[in-house]
């Protein structure tokens, strides 16, 4: 069974705008993950957020971690066609990933 | 090309037929998962190996659903009298959990097509 939810599901931005992904999840986590989908192809892993950090930045991508509401959200600045993509995020307890549905991003130039 | 690689890539077969699948993780990586996933939906976890030891097994994974991991290296995913609803994509991943970084490593996936 799946253990995160994104919303949206889908999402279409133009270039150069900002994109925000929320995820939440049912129970407590050691650690959240986002990845990355290209069409077709293997999960990329873009950032991860243990459960006693609140905020997280890797270059264009911000993540945030609010345990007490059991949620999360990506943001990435200044968006790029090549962020077209499905984002998924994955939270752990003890060794098992669970995964959502996704956030279907398209970037449009 | 030092990821994880899964053989083969494109798999078709018949209902009722066994195939198998291979995953070859990042050598140093302890952790090899495998999940599947359909269209539209997240990766959905299968089992994981830590060296050799199966650890975990989802209890959607029926008993016609086997995985190997030999020696602590490359790992083999057969399943049993295929049916149409086995049909999606097999992904692999390897991490170096729990001594290191739980971040997960993911093959590029291998896609049944049951008919």
């Amino acid at each position: 069974s799946q253990q995160g939810e994104e919303d949206p599901q889908a999402l279409s931005i133009q270039e150069g705008e900002n994109a925000t992904m929320n995820c939440s999840y049912k129970t407590s986590i050691n650690n959240l993950q986002w990845y990355r989908q290209n069409s077709g192809r293997g999960l990329v892993h873009l950032i991860l957020i243990r459960s006693n950090e609140r905020e997280k930045h890797s270059g264009r991508l911000r993540v945030t971690l609010d345990t007490s509401k059991k949620s999360s959200s990506l943001l990435i600045t200044a968006s790029r066609a090549a962020d077209t993509a499905s984002y998924f995020c994955a939270t752990d307890l003890y060794n098992d990933m669970r995964f959502g549905a996704g956030t279907r991003l398209t970037v449009k130039p | 090309d030092t990821g994880v690689s899964q053989d083969p890539r494109h798999k078709i077969t018949k209902r009722g037929q066994n195939v198998t699948f291979r995953c070859d993780p990042i050598s140093e990586h302890n952790r090899l998962y495998w999940y599947r996933q359909t269209l539209g939906q997240g990766p959905e976890f299968l089992t994981y190996f830590q060296n050799e030891a199966q650890l975990e097994k989802s209890r959607l994974l029926s008993d016609r659903f086997s995985a190997e991991r030999p020696k602590g290296s490359f790992s083999t995913l057969e399943i049993q009298r295929t049916e149409q609803g086995d049909s999606a994509m097999y992904l692999c991943a390897s991490s170096l959990a729990p001594q290191g970084s739980p971040e997960q490593f993911f093959g590029p996936g291998t896609r049944l097509t049951v008919l």
